[in-house]
């Protein structure tokens, strides 16, 4: 149980455009979701919180504009990158936690490579 | 300020050989503790977690941790490491209310045959 799938795993997309990534719950609902980018060799730097239904919630110097959150439904949850550079390519991980006040176990996703050129 | 220190960057250990990763947190709280491992170009899976109770927890693939409260430490042990067990281990921190994990900057693990 708890399994949470990324689409696209891989994604090569030319700078200027945009490219949409999927989060979803397979097996649970996932009240809030978490995004996550990881740079090589380096840790997971939290993006944004995502709840079903609301805003999104940006960590401090990411740009909300240039990283587009959904979270339309209890199952999924999507991040777009706008207008996407080099600087943005990265592995983006996304994480799902199950409802209720006591869970507070994150269950990740596969990741997704997002390389732009 | 809320953190999680990894202190050691790289560890090489033989095949068969125990180890133990170190882990030390700074919360005002309890905290809630886990220890992830990541392979390469791979997500995260959860090796063991502690919220509260026993405070040697045991997890998957015969790893374990002890929480210390006195240290301010979660460290992950293993008696006899296999080599599929190379990879990137990160020890977290899951903040009260917020529900954010707060990583630690990882331990790259190298096993030598």
């Amino acid at each position: 149980g708890a399994v949470v799938s990324q689409h696209p795993s891989r994604v090569i997309c030319k700078s200027g455009t945009s490219v949409k990534i999927e989060c979803r719950s397979l097996d649970f609902q996932a009240t809030t979701m978490f995004w996550y980018r990881q740079f090589p060799k380096q840790s997971l730097m939290l993006m944004a919180t995502s709840n079903e239904g609301s805003k999104a919630t940006y960590e401090q110097g990411v740009e909300k504009d240039k990283f587009l959150i959904n979270h339309a439904s209890l199952t999924l949850s999507t991040l777009t990158v706008t207008s996407a550079h080099p600087e943005d390519s990265s592995f983006y991980i996304c994480s799902a936690r199950t409802p209720g006040q006591s869970s507070y176990e994150q269950y990740f996703g596969p990741g997704t490579r997002l390389t732009v050129t | 300020a809320q953190s999680v220190t990894q202190p050691d960057i790289h560890i090489t250990v033989s095949e068969g050989a125990s180890l133990e990763l170190r882990c030390n947190y700074s919360y005002g709280a309890t905290p809630y503790l886990f220890w992830y491992v990541q392979s390469p170009g791979q997500g995260l899976q959860l090796l063991l977690k502690y919220f509260s109770g026993d405070t040697l927890v045991q997890g998957i693939k015969g790893f374990e941790a002890e929480f210390k409260r006195s240290q301010s430490s979660f460290n992950l042990r293993k008696p006899s490491v296999h080599w599929s067990d190379a990879a990137e281990y990160f020890c977290a921190v899951g903040a009260v209310g917020t529900y954010k994990y707060i990583f630690g900057t990882g331990t790259r693990l190298k096993v030598l045959a």
